[in-house]
């Protein structure tokens, strides 16, 4: 299967821990977006990479949140000291052109108890 | 403000009965108009992007359509297996460089044999 993976697929964590999520986009894409889905809700926008840099971040995302896509491959999203308000679906997605069809992965479900 | 609506929230239909999807949109330059299918516990699968005012793409049982200022999901004859949640997104002009997809909150659609 070659299309976008996304590990660990669940996270149960306390509150005021770490977490970190990896998203592997499809090998030949150079734009990796990162969302966040709460229920009932469609995605909403965190960040983007083109390549090794981060482009643009969303106003949703704190200071708790920091991303990274070393080498312009895989990504890594971490979130420190997470709330009860940190839990949702968090979404990678990866598209080869700028106004192409964004694919995504199946999602890491964070649950902060 | 760019922003996404769609309606009805929820629809319910039996199998074979036909219907529309509405997904309403403002946006300061469409760049392209996304619709995905998503399955519960699962990411967005994508099924068709627009481009321009009178385009039309289809698939199966599915036909989306696009004007300046709405976009239409029709489902034909649909199938248990139809059930999902159905998203609309935009992706706007922003001086070529923003890539990320703004979306609505989704119509659940549900089939009844």
């Amino acid at each position: 299967d070659t299309g976008v993976s996304q590990d660990p697929r669940h996270k149960i964590t306390k509150r005021g821990q770490n977490v970190t999520f990896r998203c592997d986009p499809i090998s030949e894409h150079n734009r990796l977006y990162w969302y966040r889905q709460t229920l009932g809700q469609g995605p909403e926008f965190l960040t983007y990479f083109q390549n090794e840099a981060q482009l643009e971040k969303s106003r949703l995302l704190s200071d708790r949140f920091s991303a990274e896509r070393p080498k312009g491959s895989f990504s890594t999203l971490e979130i420190q000291r997470t709330e009860q308000g940190d839990s949702a679906m968090y979404l990678c997605a990866s598209s080869f052109l700028q106004g192409g069809e964004q694919f995504f992965g199946p999602g890491t479900r964070l649950t902060v108890l | 403000e760019d922003q996404v609506t769609q309606s009805p929230e929820a629809l319910r239909l039996q199998e074979g009965e036909s219907s529309s999807l509405n997904c309403s949109y403002t946006v300061s330059g469409l760049r392209g108009l996304f619709w995905y299918r998503q399955d519960p516990g699962k990411g967005p699968e994508f099924l068709f992007t627009l481009y321009s005012a009178g385009e039309e793409k289809e698939k199966e049982r599915l036909k989306a359509t696009l004007t300046k200022k709405e976009s239409f999901l029709h489902i034909t004859a649909p199938k248990p297996e139809d059930s999902a949640t159905y998203l609309c997104a935009v992706q706007a002009h922003y001086g070529g460089s923003q890539g990320n997809l703004i979306f609505g909150k989704g119509t659940k659609l549900s089939v009844k044999p």
